[in-house]
């Protein structure tokens, strides 16, 4: 079964370093989100991409943070600097489209900021 | 503003069980709903997904319902054994296509 691949699973830096997560979705999927969750609770969206145009990221921190899906298929989420505050797991989905279909969720990378 | 409530926040029963999870949101403008297992430093995993249009979704020992005029859906889980331990979250679907979750439930199946 296909399946949304993210890299690297763990990474640990240290505050004010830059950190870059990868996600490569499910063949064919033209919508694309990058997830953060906290310890606890429940992801919270920071970005969706449909095709490679941004179709939301009222939730992402811009002074910070930047994702980018130039060819509208692998995508990439970067933190520079990074924060102690922005420990978490990081988590990419993947659907068909923006429509009612299935999310689909990448094992994640989980960033521990010293 | 939509939000998603889960409770109980942590649920222990002994196997064999049938449980219910209990899902609430506030803004019954949703497209679908849909039910997520995640195992302890894992991603998500998609377990029932039900449309606004329909009232429930089986799948093997799962059953999720969904009434939106109320604002709430369960996930019943029957005969519960140890493998069923994780936490257990739902997440409504706006017609933004934005996906809004809940904090989970944190399930433990004592064998």
């Amino acid at each position: 079964e296909a399946e949304v691949a993210q890299s690297p699973r763990y990474k640990i830096t240290e505050k004010s370093q830059a950190v870059a997560f990868w996600c490569d979705p499910i063949s064919g999927h033209a919508t694309l989100y990058w997830y953060r969750q906290i310890l606890g609770q429940g992801p919270e969206l920071l970005v969706q991409f449909q095709d490679e145009s941004v179709v939301d990221d009222s939730q992402l921190p811009k002074d910070r943070f930047s994702a980018e899906r130039l060819k509208g298929v692998d995508s990439t989420l970067k933190i520079q600097p990074a924060e102690l505050g922005d420990s978490a797991m990081y988590l990419c989905a993947s659907s068909l489209g923006q429509g009612s279909e299935k999310l689909f969720f990448g094992s994640g990378t989980q960033l521990s900021v010293l | 503003k939509q939000e998603v409530t889960q409770i109980p926040a942590a649920l222990s029963v002994p196997e064999g069980e049938n449980l219910v999870l209990n899902c609430s949101f506030t803004d019954s403008a949703i497209y679908n709903l849909q039910w997520f297992r995640q195992d302890p430093g894992k991603g998500l995993t998609s377990l029932l997904l039900i449309q606004s249009s329909q009232r429930e979704q089986t799948s093997g020992r799962l059953n999720a319902s969904l009434d939106k005029s109320s604002g709430r859906s369960t996930l019943y889980i029957a005969a519960s054994q140890p493998g069923d331990s994780a936490t257990y979250l739902c997440a409504v679907r706006r017609n933004t296509g934005k996906l809004i979750f809940g904090q989970g439930t944190t399930l433990q199946v004592k064998p």
